[in-house]
């Protein structure tokens, strides 16, 4: 069954560096999203992704947030200048066009930021 | 802007009971409301989901959850519970299409053998 795959599993940095999470999605899917969970807290959501640009974002989403598909099949979370309440779970999920809120997610990539 | 509320946070449960995930919403605009399962160390699952049409709507392990607009509520029910459904179980809204889904707070689903 094709899935949503993330990588790394759990990073650890130290605040103020660049931290890149990454997501093949699934291959058919064209809707992307990133997501995030803080311990204990509810699951946010990040941004949205379609036809190569940002759909929407929230206001989590501020300019130390960027996001990519730099080669038609990964897709791309970075934090330019990690901070400590970055430290969070990360979930990438994809969907198909036109069905509406069904979303594969990822394990997720735990970050945590020191 | 539509939010959600889970007001349990952990439900603990005897094993074959039966039990009840709570679920409001609000919003200003009609919905789509979802509920999502999270097993340990795993990403969420779409658990079942209510679009339009019968307001009730089952999965294929066994949980329904009945959407009621009077009440703004999308409960998720199961008549008997086993080991196997210990999870955190979260209830999400979108308003369209590939919008994205707006979660609640989650709760946590014990099952006590």
């Amino acid at each position: 069954e094709p899935e949503v795959t993330q990588t790394p599993s759990h990073q650890v940095t130290q605040m103020g560096q660049e931290v890149i999470l990454r997501c093949v999605p699934i291959s058919n899917h064209l809707y992307f999203y990133w997501y995030r969970q803080i311990l204990g807290q509810k699951v946010e959501f990040l941004v949205s992704f379609y036809n190569n640009e940002i759909s929407e974002k929230s206001e989590i989403f501020d300019d130390q947030f960027s996001v990519e598909r730099p080669d038609g099949s990964n897709f791309t979370l970075k934090i330019r200048s990690t901070k400590l309440e970055d430290s969070a779970m990360y979930f990438c999920a994809s969907g198909l066009a036109g069905v509406a809120g069904e979303l594969f997610f990822g394990e997720g990539s735990r970050l945590t930021v020191l | 802007a539509q939010s959600v509320t889970q007001l349990d946070s952990q439900v603990p449960v005897f094993e074959e009971a039966p039990v009840e995930l709570r679920c409001n919403y609000s919003s200003s605009v009609s919905v789509y409301l979802f509920w999502y399962v999270q097993y340990p160390n795993q990403g969420l699952q779409l658990l079942l989901k209510y679009l339009s049409g019968s307001t009730l709507v089952e999965s294929i392990n066994g949980f329904e959850a009945e959407f009621n607009k009077s009440q703004t509520s999308f409960h998720l029910r199961k008549p008997s519970v086993h080991i196997s459904d210990t999870a955190e179980y979260f209830c999400a809204v979108s308003r369209f299409g590939n919008e994205k889904l707006t979660f609640g707070t989650g709760t946590r689903l014990t099952i006590i053998p």
